[in-house]
């Protein structure tokens, strides 16, 4: 079964840190795409990034950049020079196949990043 | 470019009430999914459906609760008897007509409050 495990429940940083949040996922499927997901105080979702499960590259964009490896199932999101604004919980996921039309996501229970000025 | 519209942002209702939520996607988009986020909790999927069918209600409470996208109008995510525990954020997304792009686009959420 799919599976996406955050195990950091909650981190605080003061401002200027690099934080390094970790994602695992679990899943039989050869093709698949991960996501990071920001949810502010406010609530909405913003959406960070997508990645193909074929596409191995590390990609930076701006402070934040990704490491994904398939070799150890993880797919992690750094800040780099964090800031208050960064403070949010950040949710990790995956998408499920199904009968190969769907985009049905596997959330993780996010990871809490405290950003102290 | 209007996104993926949710309303009302805020609904509280009474235990036994029922709540409606509803849900308009981005322009050109038939597929929508709704998750229910509990406090404190990940996103949960409920449901994913495309214009008037129901494709997948794995996540869907087995009572009280239902989903419609019909051929006209927004997606409507119906909680019938309302009770506490079903105080959370719904979400609704969409996604082109494309298949497992992992394009998917979420609205503001619903935040039901029941008394």
């Amino acid at each position: 079964a799919q599976k996406v495990t955050q195990a950091q429940t909650e981190i605080s940083v003061v401002e200027k840190e690099d934080v390094t949040l970790d994602c695992v996922y679990e899943t039989r499927d050869t093709t698949y795409y991960l996501f990071w997901y920001k949810q502010p105080p406010s609530g909405e979702l913003v959406f960070l990034i997508r990645r193909n499960s074929f596409d191995e590259q590390n990609e930076i964009s701006g402070r934040y950049s990704w490491n994904f490896q398939k070799s150890t199932s993880s797919f992690n999101f750094t800040i780099t020079a964090s800031q208050v604004v960064d403070s949010a919980v950040y949710f990790c996921a995956l998408s499920e196949a199904f009968g190969g039309a769907t985009n049905k996501l596997i959330f993780g229970t996010g990871t809490l990043l405290a950003v102290q000025p | 470019n209007a996104g993926v519209m949710q309303n009302p942002r805020h609904l509280v209702r009474r235990r036994g009430q029922e709540a409606r939520l509803r849900c308009s996607p981005m322009k050109g988009h038939s597929h929508v999914y709704w998750y229910r986020q509990l406090p404190e909790e990940g996103l949960k999927f409920m449901v994913y459906l495309q214009k008037e069918n129901i494709i997948d209600e794995s996540g869907m409470p087995k009572e009280r609760f239902s989903a419609e996208f019909p051929k006209e109008g927004p997606s409507i995510l119906r909680i019938q008897q309302v009770v506490r525990g079903d105080s959370a954020a719904y979400f609704c997304a969409s996604s082109p007509r494309t298949v497992n792009t992992g394009e998917l686009f979420f609205g503001e959420g619903s935040r039901l409050t029941v008394l």
